[in-house]
């Protein structure tokens, strides 16, 4: 059983490009949240998504940054027009939904690393 | 969700027990009680849960006081590869919530 798949490991992009990050959640998962860590900082919740659906994104930057997670494939993490202060690790996790005692327990994959020149 | 203090490092020999506390007074009756550690630069890990009873798993315990304001995260024997920022989440589990990282506590295991 995989756990969080996320690709890819490290990504380089120069200003003014767009970047896209894929997590695969846990086999059984429906939920899906993002968390970005920039260097040398704690973690920040980004977007929280359930099947088709957007739940909570109170964590995501107004412009530029978006995400879905569609009924068939990987949660994407768009960030377009990238700028040095995108620089950071980006993490997704994922979890089997509401209801039973450790529903809510995420499982993390191991980042994404987003290098903007 | 209830806001947690940690303290923000602690020490720990390799072998001995690291006691990791946790205030969390304005905890609600639906709360659990969640601890997460991230080892340099990978994603984090879930350790342990719980709401009022102590809980123990094969990677620690988790003892709550009566009143639940505090808890303690217990690594019985604790190794080098402990070494980690150690986070204490106040989470109201079940329907569509989040969990929110605090500052944690960098626990720095030694030889």
């Amino acid at each position: 059983n995989a756990g969080v798949m996320q690709n890819p490991r490290h990504l380089v992009r120069r200003r003014g490009q767009e970047a896209r990050l894929r997590c695969s959640p846990m086999k059984g998962h429906s939920h899906v949240y993002w968390y970005r860590q920039l260097p040398e900082e704690g973690l920040k919740f980004m977007v929280y998504l359930q099947k088709e659906n957007i739940i909570d994104e109170s964590g995501m930057p107004k412009e530029r940054f978006s995400a879905e997670f569609p009924k068939e494939g990987p949660s994407i993490l768009r960030i377009q027009q990238v700028v040095r202060g995108d620089s950071a690790a980006y993490f997704c996790a994922s979890s089997p939904g509401t209801g039973a005692y450790g529903a809510n327990v995420l499982t993390f994959g191991a980042g994404s690393r987003l290098t903007v020149l | 969700d209830a806001k947690t203090t940690q303290p923000p490092s602690m020490d720990c020999a390799e072998g001995r027990a690291a006691n990791l506390p946790c205030n969390h007074s304005t905890i609600s009756g639906n709360e659990y009680v969640y601890w997460y550690r991230q080892i340099h630069s990978q994603g984090p890990q879930y350790i342990i849960h719980g709401l009022k009873n102590n809980e123990t798993n094969e990677m620690a315990s988790l003892i709550i006081t009566e009143d639940r304001k505090s808890s303690t995260l217990i690594l019985p024997h604790a190794t080098l590869r402990d070494t980690a920022v150690y986070y204490c989440i106040a989470y109201i589990s079940g329907g569509y919530n989040k969990l929110i990282f605090g500052a944690g506590t960098r626990l720095a295991v030694h030889p």
